[in-house]
């Protein structure tokens, strides 16, 4: 079956610093991916989405850049902040044909150290 | 901005019980979502529905149904409980007609219910 991973499983960074969380696909048929933010204890916020048509999109202080070659996404937080310290899973729709079904990876746990 | 709300933040139920999650979105999205959401195995979508009355079921309907009986709400109903229903459950919605052209849309999420079965 089609899935979507995640490279690394945790992610500790010093404030200030730039974060970078990856995240890998495998359905080449997928055409619109998500990327959320989730707190402890609280539901997944949408934090920025990217269609297949594009390679790059930018929002406040997060950029997603999106390699169809290589089946990769990544998310890119700038300066990063205390604030910032959750779990980052993205999204993919495994078909495309199917809009309203998305598939989720696992996570990545973000620390952001003072 | 979208809303999603939860009739419940943390629930604990008893083995056998009927149980009963609302959920209610105030932007008159079309599409609704029931998930639960476990530790290593992420988000697993139970049921959706893209009309009033309608439902499809998703990768785990077993042990649930639905119901939305108006477009702004979304029941989960667990006729009865065991303890490997304990989770924390996430409702979403969603704006875009199913099957259109415009392509998959954006899901938005409550905060969630922590259901525990004793």
């Amino acid at each position: 079956g089609e899935s979507v991973g995640l490279h690394l499983p945790t992610l500790s960074v010093q404030e200030g610093d730039n974060s970078i969380i990856n995240c890998a696909y495998s359905n080449s048929a997928s055409d619109y991916f998500i990327w959320y933010k989730q707190e402890s204890g609280k539901g997944p916020q949408f934090i920025i989405d990217i269609r297949s048509n594009m390679d790059k999109r930018q929002g406040q202080r997060v950029t997603v850049l999106l390699n169809k070659t290589v089946k990769h996404l990544s998310l890119q937080i700038a300066a990063t902040q205390p604030g910032d310290s959750a779990v980052y899973f993205c999204a993919e729709t495994p078909d495309g044909g199917s809009n309203y079904k998305l598939t989720f990876g696992k996570g990545t746990l973000l620390t952001v150290n003072p | 901005d979208v809303k999603v709300t939860q009739s419940s933040r943390y629930l604990v139920k008893r083995t056998g019980e009927k149980v009963f999650l609302e959920c209610v979105q105030d932007m008159d999205h079309e599409n609704m979502f029931w998930y639960r959401q476990d530790p290593g195995l992420g988000l697993r979508l139970i049921y959706f529905s893209y009309d009033v009355k309608m439902k499809e079921k998703g990768d785990i309907p077993e042990g649930y149904s639905v119901s939305r009986e108006k477009k702004e709400r979304f029941s989960l109903i667990l006729e009865s409980a065991s303890t490997n229903q304990t989770s924390m459950y996430l409702c979403a919605s969603s704006l875009t007609p199913l099957r259109t052209d415009r392509g998959t849309d954006t899901q938005y999420f409550g905060p969630g219910t922590r259901l525990t079965v004793l």
